[in-house]
């Protein structure tokens, strides 16, 4: 079946420790994406890629870093200058940007605490 | 950037009753899309609707684009209809903003 794939599910990190999350999509789409969702809270947009070995900082980049070597990955690393990391992150894809009626697709979420 | 606003922020019904959600958003879009986050945080995608009206069983969107509005309507809701519902909008900058969500919840 064609979605996104996230891993791993939860995760725990130390403070001052990188952690890294896997995203990986089968969909063939051009665009993808990183957002933050903390507790009751909606989702901010943290790095977004429109082509690959390309990427642009979201709403609230600090902290976070990103590759974006091959169409299907978009891995995000939460570096130790993240001061608050712990949050659900979810990542998503869709077809090009400027395209008239594309669609964000969501993985399942990544659930990070710093213990 | 782009605002988008939500309302209410939360509502509780009983089980049959009908709502109306709504998003307002502060410019021009040519994405807009409504989502459900069930409990387990998996987001659904309901509608896209940048302009008119779509119905899908008992939920139906409609957005006036001139107006820079849209409301999601549920009717008959059920218990399976809690969670949280988002509105999110792109403009041809290409990313998508969302707004803080309704948080609605069906009480049997």
């Amino acid at each position: 079946d064609g979605g996104i794939t996230q891993s791993p599910k939860y995760l725990f990190r130390k403070e001052g420790q990188n952690v890294t999350l896997s995203c990986e999509q089968n969909l063939n789409h051009d665009a993808m994406y990183w957002y933050r969702q903390d507790p009751g809270q909606g989702l901010r947009l943290i790095y977004y890629s429109q082509i690959v070995n390309d990427f642009q900082k979201g709403d609230i980049a600090e902290g976070y870093s990103v590759s974006r070597e091959k169409k299907e990955s978009f891995p995000l690393t939460v570096t130790s200058a993240q001061k608050n990391p712990t949050a659900f992150y979810l990542c998503a894809s869709s077809l090009p940007i400027l395209s008239s009626g594309n669609t964000i697709y969501f993985g399942e979420g990544s659930w990070l605490t710093v213990v | 950037g782009i605002q988008v606003e939500q309302s209410p922020p939360d509502l509780i019904l009983q089980e049959g009753a009908n709502s109306t959600l709504r998003c307002n958003f502060s410019d021009s879009v040519n994405n807009l899309q409504w989502f459900h986050q069930n409990p387990w945080g998996q987001l659904i995608n309901l509608f896209y609707i940048p302009s008119g009206t779509k119905q899908n069983g008992r939920l139906s969107a409609t957005t006036v684009a001139t107006e820079r509005y849209s409301l999601l309507y549920i009717s008959s809701s059920q218990t399976t209809d809690s969670g949280v519902y988002f509105c999110a909008v792109a403009t041809n900058a290409g990313k998508s903003t969302f707004g803080d969500g309704t948080t609605l919840t069906v009480k049997p």
